[in-house]
């Protein structure tokens, strides 16, 4: 079995420039989940997606975009990028019904952005 | 308000003793609760899932829930340098389909 996997596991980008963050999800699981963690912070829901589709979405504006493709892998862009964007990004799958449901998240080991 | 409260630390503790992590929260629809620990440039790891209130008991480590206080508590006991960590509290709702965070203890176990 294996577990999730990020990639690339750090980047460095200027503001104004766009980021694709992929994740491969855990065998097995059907959804996919970001978060966004601060340095000293916990993580913050970005958004979740099962089936392919959305389904739910934090407190981030549309610059955060994500797909899920067929095999449940994700990939999570950000366009227009600013300094607070800077932190670890951590892709979290799960088994869910209809995407509810999950008392356990399988996180990878993130992707660590930096915004210059 | 956030929803979740924690108390960052740093904890530091010498080896072999209790340690006593705490959240508390606002959200009275809040029913699973989890902590998870994470290791510095790592994911978050599930270590205890507790559904609504009571105490969940593994190995060396003991998760409470209170609603009525809306105060969950992880204790771990005969504490080891490995335990050196971040100690992250998460819980949701029923039906809810994201976590809810707090923003962790930093736990220091002295040899």
């Amino acid at each position: 079995e294996t577990g999730v996997t990020q990639s690339p596991t750090h980047l460095i980008k200027t503001r104004g420039q766009q980021v694709t963050l992929r994740c491969s999800s855990q065998s097995g699981h059907n959804t996919v989940s970001w978060y966004q963690q601060a340095l000293g912070q916990g993580p913050q829901f970005i958004f979740q997606y099962y089936r392919e589709e959305e389904n739910g979405r934090g407190n981030f504006p549309p610059r955060f975009s994500g797909l899920q493709f067929p095999n449940y892998s994700s990939e999570l862009n950000v366009n227009a990028l600013e300094l607070d964007d800077s932190a670890l990004y951590l892709c979290a799958s799960s088994l869910t019904s209809r995407g509810q449901g999950a008392n356990v998240l399988t996180f990878g080991a993130g992707s660590r952005l930096t915004v210059l | 308000q956030k929803e979740v409260e924690q108390d960052p630390g740093p904890l530091s503790v010498p080896e072999g003793a209790i340690v006593s992590l705490n959240c508390t929260y606002s959200n009275s629809a809040f029913q699973y609760f989890m902590w998870y620990r994470q290791y510095s440039r790592k994911g978050p790891e599930l270590l205890m899932y507790t559904y609504s209130s009571g105490n969940k008991e593994d190995g060396r480590f003991t998760a409470q829930v209170d609603k009525s206080s809306k105060y969950i508590s992880l204790f771990i006991r005969d504490s080891q340098p490995s335990d050196s960590a971040t100690y992250l509290c998460a819980m949701r709702g029923y039906n809810f389909n994201k976590f809810y965070f707090g923003s962790g203890t930093k736990l220091n176990v002295k040899p």
